[in-house]
């Protein structure tokens, strides 16, 4: 069955500095990925989609890349501020990319020291 | 952007009672919507894609008797749990597509959180 996995639970890092966070997944070949932020007790915010014909995207302090290969995504956040801090969620589409449901990692916590 | 509002933001109910989870698209037509399950520390898995006009369809292991999904409306789908039970405690997300964008961009709604006694 499809997998996905961030291979951090949390990561902690200093202000100013570059985050990166990771996104793996086995046994699939999806159309495009996605990321998402989420606060807590709050429902995920879209971040950056990436499809399977590029290798990076990027959006203000935030860079994307895709390895279709590896299949892996790596999430950049360039320097990270407190408000950063977060939980940043990995999401497959489910079904060939056609009907938008989406298989989503566990996430990787993240905590932005000033 | 599209904005997808939740009602309530979150409920306590006794066991064996039954709950109704609304969820709206604001400013768009949602032809289709998803219901996702948060438990703390989990990812968020989802249950049922609800689709305007016809039947739920339902992701493996979970029970459509037990989580009815109504899609009435293009703005508008409810889950309702019925029978609750203290395992049905979670976190409850929706989230609809805006297809007309052409985006696969999904809008969450803030989420619901149940909690059973």
């Amino acid at each position: 069955s499809q997998k996905i996995e961030q291979n951090s639970e949390a990561l902690n890092i200093q202000e100013g500095k570059t985050a990166t966070l990771t996104c793996n997944y086995t046994n699939y070949s999806p159309a495009y990925l996605q990321w998402y932020r989420q606060d807590p007790g709050r429902g995920p915010v879209f971040l950056l989609l990436i499809r399977e014909n590029e290798k990076e995207k990027r959006k203000e302090r935030l860079k994307v890349t895709f390895d279709t290969t590896l299949k892996q995504s790596l999430f950049h956040i360039t320097a990270s501020q407190p408000a950063d801090s977060a939980t940043y969620l990995c999401a497959l589409d489910g079904y060939g990319g056609s009907q938008g449901n989406l298989i989503f990692g566990k996430g990787t916590k993240l905590s932005v020291k000033p | 952007g599209a904005v997808v509002s939740q009602h309530p933001s979150w409920v306590i109910c006794k066991s064996g009672t039954s709950v109704k989870i609304e969820c709206r698209s604001l400013d768009f037509q949602a032809t289709t919507m998803f219901w996702y399950r948060q438990f703390p520390k989990q990812s968020l898995m989802l249950m049922a894609t609800s689709n305007e006009g016809s039947k739920a369809t339902y992701e493996q292991g979970v029970e459509k008797d037990k989580f009815l999904i109504n899609h009435a409306s293009l703005t508008l789908s409810t889950l309702t749990v019925t029978s609750a039970h203290p395992e049905d405690s979670s976190f409850y997300i929706c989230s609809a597509p805006d297809l007309t964008s052409g985006s696969y961009e999904q809008y969450f709604g803030p989420g619901t959180r149940l909690t059973v006694t």
